[in-house]
């Protein structure tokens, strides 16, 4: 079944650490988001990405970078320079056009140690 | 920027009955969709139902039903015949027609009684 995997379920870092979150997809789409969830808060966007080797900044991109060197990846590390980086992260994706809907991956929760 | 708002931090029905959350939006764009979103307690995100700015019909998925006001910059679910797995938190979401990522509101926790 077509869908997007979000590794590890639970992250832990420790303080002056880098972090890669995984995220693949294998419904063949163009664009992938990053964002971040936390309590009381609607998803805010990271970064996202609309073809290969390209990608934008979101609202809230400081402390984080990302990389799409292949279409079905697009991991996202969170650097030392986020110093509030305990929540949790979705990834998605979707066709190209405004009415493609988002599809979303289970989720990371990153916490510090 | 596009900003949504949900005003309702925390909605309850029981089960059998209708309950509708609300949605607004503001946007200076004539085209544009609309999208809510579920997120129960696994917090995977799932799509309930969506809605394209240029249509006057509004979109209906089953027990699920929206009203769309474009004036007003409107969009409220109204879920009818509500049953304990549709608690959850819901998150109304605006997406420009010529954009990609998704704005979205600060979402409505949804309480289903027995």
């Amino acid at each position: 079944d077509g869908g997007i995997t979000q590794s590890p379920k639970y992250l832990f870092r420790k303080e002056g650490q880098n972090v890669t979150l995984s995220c693949e997809q294998n419904l063949n789409h163009d664009a992938m988001y990053w964002y971040r969830q936390d309590p009381g808060q609607g998803l805010r966007l990271i970064y996202y990405s609309q073809i290969v080797n390209d990608f934008q900044k979101g609202d809230i991109a400081e402390g984080y970078s990302v990389s799409r060197e292949k279409k079905e990846s697009f991991p996202l590390t969170v650097t030392s320079a986020q110093k509030n980086p305990t929540a949790f992260y979705l990834c998605a994706s979707s066709g190209q056009g405004g009415d493609q809907p988002q599809h979303f991956g289970d989720g990371t929760r990153l916490s510090i140690l | 920027a596009q900003t949504v708002t949900q005003s309702q931090p925390e909605m309850s029905v029981q089960e059998a009955e209708t309950v509708t959350l609300s949605c607004t939006y503001d946007t200076s764009e004539s085209d544009y969709y609309l999208f809510w979103y579920k997120q129960p307690p696994s917090r995977q995100m799932i799509l309930v139902i969506r809605q394209e700015a240029y249509k006057q019909q509004n979109a209906t998925e089953n027990r699920f039903s929206v009203n769309f006001q474009k004036a007003a910059k409107s969009f409220s679910l109204k879920i009818s015949d509500s049953q304990l797995g549709d608690a959850a938190m819901y998150f109304c979401a605006y997406r420009p027609d010529f954009g990609y990522a998704l704005n979205f509101g600060k979402g409505t926790s949804l309480l289903v009684t027995p």
